[in-house]
């Protein structure tokens, strides 16, 4: 069965400073890989999606992802994060099925240091 | 434009009520998922619209949990007889047909429900 494992339930970094969230995925196939971001009170808002071609792949707010078919991983990256960055990300597979319902991953939560 | 709407924004109510939580898609959108976010179960898929049928409601907890869409467009999420463990926050979302899988899903900004 397709699941989404995301390793970090939270992470602190310095604003300015770079950041990398870790999502691996299951799925004997090429999956349908996306990130989300949720702020509080806030619904899902989505950064960026992979589907198949260049390995990485650019998102808004100037976040990028690498697709890693070897180590089945999709991480998030941001070269510089800023205050309002801090929120919750998602890591979400495509459930390849007749409804292409999304498979969430636990998410992991970004505080962000002055 | 428009994203997806959810209403309302907040439910509180009494264990063994009904409640009726509403989602209007974007507009053309032919898919339209619920969702559920729950501290202990993060995010669960509920079922899944394409147009007014439900191909997919295997993810709806127990039968007091129903669906339905309208016109291709507005759905309603009723839960009867509220239990504590209903209390979460319920996502819609919508997505220009399935595409294979390949179309984005649109969340709205849910109805936190809390049940006393």
């Amino acid at each position: 069965a397709q699941s989404v494992t995301q390793p970090d339930i939270h992470i602190t970094v310095s604003e300015g400073a770079s950041l990398e969230l870790r999502c691996n995925y299951s799925y004997g196939a090429t999956p349908y890989l996306f990130w989300y971001v949720q702020s509080p009170g806030q619904g899902l808002q989505l950064l960026l999606k992979y589907f198949s071609g260049d390995t990485l792949v650019q998102g808004i707010k100037g976040f990028e992802a690498e697709f890693k078919r070897s180590q089945s991983s999709f991480n998030l990256r941001k070269p510089s994060v800023h205050w309002s960055d801090a929120a919750e990300y998602f890591c979400a597979v495509v459930r390849m099925d007749s409804s292409y319902k999304l498979i969430f991953g636990s998410g992991t939560r970004l505080l962000v240091r002055p | 434009g428009a994203g997806v709407s959810q209403s309302p924004s907040n439910k509180v109510t009494e264990k063994g009520k009904d409640v009726e939580l509403r989602c209007d898609p974007i507009s053309g959108h032919t898919a339209l998922y619920w969702y559920r976010q729950s501290l202990g179960q993060g995010l669960e898929f509920l079922i899944y619209f394409q147009g007014n049928s439900a191909p997919d409601k295997s993810g709806l907890p127990s039968d007091r949990f129903s669906a339905e869409r309208t016109g291709g467009s507005v759905s309603t999420l009723t839960i009867q007889r509220t239990q504590q463990e209903d209390s979460a926050v319920y996502l819609c979302a919508s997505s220009l047909g399935t595409g294979g899988g390949g179309q984005p899903q649109h969340f709205g900004d849910g109805t936190r429900l809390s049940i006393l």
